[in-house]
């Protein structure tokens, strides 16, 4: 399973747009990269996911760099309730699809 | 969309006794279902894989004596801590991925707090 690097802690101003970065310098051609994100006491809540494009939805727009080592999440205006921790992980369906947690990055969005 | 439901939230049970804790995916069929275990201030650590009609596959370290899991249809997944102690106190969270949907995203339940005391 692909291995991610995250940082330990951010912090953004509300309204602004949050860039949660990750590398994956592992990935194979094949994982795709998921994003998830876990309010305090809570189970983890699917963001978005990508391939090789770049993707976006009502939640996110995720960037994957060309050579797909790294990628970053964009909130494009945080929010209060966007404070979690937001975990960058590879897809492992070869393996029967389990998700590898890591440490996350504790997003802080701040009045 | 799609929703994991667990139960209960909340347990807190005396120590050696042995406490179940269900999964179910309400609206979609899922023949794998995953259970992890988040300590304080942790990540989510995957313990085991719930396959439907077989035998649950374990992570390396989690025994499987004591936390039995149960797949008996394509809704329901159960787990049970046995004889449970002050250590297993924990936040257990299940997730699920609909049947046939390689690459979709995992559905997580909301946890289940469990208490030993």
């Amino acid at each position: 399973d692909a291995k991610t690097t995250q940082p330990t802690s951010m912090d953004c101003a509300e309204g602004r747009a949050a860039n949660l970065p990750c590398n994956h310098s592992t990935i194979s051609g094949n994982e795709y990269v998921y994003w998830y994100r876990q309010i305090h006491s809570q189970g983890p809540q699917y963001i978005i996911h990508g391939l090789k494009n770049n993707e976006t939805n009502e939640m996110a727009s995720l960037i994957i760099t060309e050579d797909r080592k790294s990628s970053t999440l964009i909130l494009p205006h945080a929010t209060l309730r966007d404070t979690a921790v937001y975990y960058c992980i590879g897809d492992n369906y070869n393996q029967g699809g389990k998700l590898i947690f890591g440490q996350g990055t504790e997003l802080s969005v701040k009045p | 969309g799609a929703v994991v439901s667990q139960h209960p939230s909340r347990v807190i049970c005396k120590s050696g006794t042995s406490v179940k804790i269900e999964c179910r995916s309400l609206d979609f069929q899922a023949t794998t279902m995953f259970w992890y275990r988040q300590f304080p201030k942790q990540s989510l650590m995957l313990m085991a894989t719930s396959n439907e009609g077989s035998k649950a596959t374990y992570e390396q370290g989690v025994e499987k004596d004591k936390f039995l899991i149960n797949h008996a249809s394509l809704t329901l997944s159960t787990l049970t801590v046995t004889s449970a102690h002050p250590e297993d106190s924990s936040f257990y969270i299940c997730s699920a991925r609909g049947f046939g949907q390689e690459h979709s995203p995992l559905h997580f339940g909301n946890g289940t707090r469990l208490t030993v005391t």
